[in-house]
């Protein structure tokens, strides 16, 4: 079963920032928090990860809570091209990813 | 491209029949992995691959399912006596090997098949 929590559907404006919450109460303290996102038709493709620090990169931010147990996907600017199905994901180095239902993105123009 | 490949895109069965499904890696990666995808939900772990070696497999994938990997390179997926809750995206990702205790290498998917069964 995934070990997160996340809404089952958020809606953003275009070239707004999106923070897209994920709960993981039960994290261990080797589990990696991942985020996937799955455009329409398509595969999912690679977000972002971290384990305990704030990570950065070209396609988002990621804030991860002091004790670990929430952390959050932020888009700087939400363009149209975003709306897809996010999913944050915990897992262990060695273990497969199991994904949850995830949270639709909506971007309205 | 040198992106994760899958043929075919879409494939169309009728019930009882066997289907095969190809993926082709990322040629660097070692690991490759078959997940099946139903409407609304996220992709489920089905089996992967470290080379040409199985090394998991889950208590979804039934007898009728079988995966290979000969070479260590491309991978197929067959599905015997296909029954209608087979009909599902199968989608195939691969990744370099965890060597390092620090690192959690991504996963690259590819399109997936969408398999129809009537």
């Amino acid at each position: 079963d995934a070990k997160t929590t996340q809404p089952n559907s958020m809606e953003s404006n275009e070239e707004e920032p999106v923070h897209l919450p994920c709960n993981h109460s039960t994290i261990s303290g080797t589990d990696y928090i991942h985020w996937y996102r799955q455009l329409p038709s398509q595969g999912p493709e690679y977000v972002i990860h971290g384990l305990t620090s704030n990570v950065n990169n070209r396609m988002a931010s990621l804030a991860i809570a002091e004790d670990r147990k929430s952390s959050t996907l932020i888009l700087h600017r939400a363009t149209l091209r975003d709306a897809a199905v996010y999913y944050c994901i915990l897992r262990d180095r060695g273990q497969n990813f199991v994904f949850g239902p995830g949270t639709r993105l909506s971007v309205l123009p | 491209d040198t992106g994760v490949s899958q043929n075919p895109r879409h494939k169309i069965t009728k019930r009882g029949q066997n289907v095969t499904f190809r993926c082709d890696p990322i040629s660097e990666h070692n690991r490759l992995y078959w997940y099946r995808q139903t409407l609304g939900q996220g992709p489920e772990f089905l089996t992967y691959f470290q080379n040409e070696a199985q090394l998991e497999k889950s208590r979804l994938l039934s007898d009728r399912f079988s995966a290979e990997r000969p070479k260590g390179s491309f991978s197929t997926l067959e599905i015997q006596r296909t029954e209608q809750g087979d009909s599902a995206m199968y989608l195939c990702a691969s990744s370099l090997p965890e060597l390092s205790q620090q690192i959690s290498y991504e996963q690259y998917f590819g399109p997936g098949t969408r398999l129809t069964v009537t």
